[in-house]
């Protein structure tokens, strides 16, 4: 059965520190993988995602995130992040079940950016 | 495009009680998923639907219950409420045909409180 590990549960940092949000996976097909971000009292939205090609994957403002099919990891970093990147982070693995495309997602990292 | 609407966004009820929230996809999607977000378990998948019939069902007691309508709308219920309810209910659609790598678009959540 594929699942998503987040290894932490809260990161704090300072501002245009660098961070990375671990993720790692386990999957015995083709992963597809997600990084969702969400705001306070918002739902989620799509950061980035890894599909096939290139291992490496960036987003619009910044972001980006490393499939490691050795490491079975899919960590997401930004070199300097900003008061706000403050949000709640969730990595999620795409799985076709009964015909239906599933996201799996992890437990969740709360990024915390302090001045 | 619009997003996708969910209504209300939040509601309060007390125990025993059943509440309907409503979910609309963005124009064209046929898709739509609904997820529990709890801060103890996290995002848990519900069910999804399509053409009016439901494709996939997580993990939820039969008092969880939805259905969508000819125009892609979809309704969830929840029966005789219980205080472990309370949480966030997210609607989430996507574009067919199911492939893998395709987004999940989430709408801001109905935010339930059950007293």
């Amino acid at each position: 059965a594929q699942s998503v590990t987040q290894l932490d549960s809260q990161v704090p940092v300072f501002e245009e520190a660098p961070v990375e949000l671990r993720c790692n996976y386990s999957s015995s097909v083709s992963v597809y993988l997600f990084w969702y971000v969400q705001y306070p009292n918002q739902g989620l939205q799509l950061l980035l995602k890894y599909l096939s090609g290139s291992t490496l994957v960036e987003s619009i403002n910044g972001f980006e995130a490393e499939f490691n099919k050795s490491q079975t990891s899919f960590h997401l970093r930004k070199p300097s992040v900003h008061i706000s990147d403050t949000a709640e982070y969730f990595c999620a693995v795409s799985v076709l079940s009964g015909g239906y495309n599933k996201l799996i997602f992890g437990a969740g990292t709360r990024l915390a950016v302090h001045p | 495009k619009a997003g996708v609407t969910q209504t209300p966004r939040y509601l309060i009820k007390t125990r025993g009680q059943q509440v309907t929230l409503s979910c609309s996809p963005i124009s064209g999607h046929r898709s739509v998923s609904w997820y529990q977000q709890t801060p103890g378990q996290g995002l848990q998948f519900l069910f999804e639907y399509f053409s009016e019939t439901q494709r996939n069902k997580g993990n939820f007691p039969g008092r969880f219950s939805g259905r969508q309508f000819s125009n892609s709308r979809s309704e969830m219920n929840v029966s005789t409420l219980e205080l472990g309810d309370s949480a966030l209910y997210l609607c989430a659609s996507s574009p067919e045909p199911p492939l893998p790598g395709n987004e999940q678009f989430f709408g801001p959540g109905t935010r339930l409180t059950v007293l």
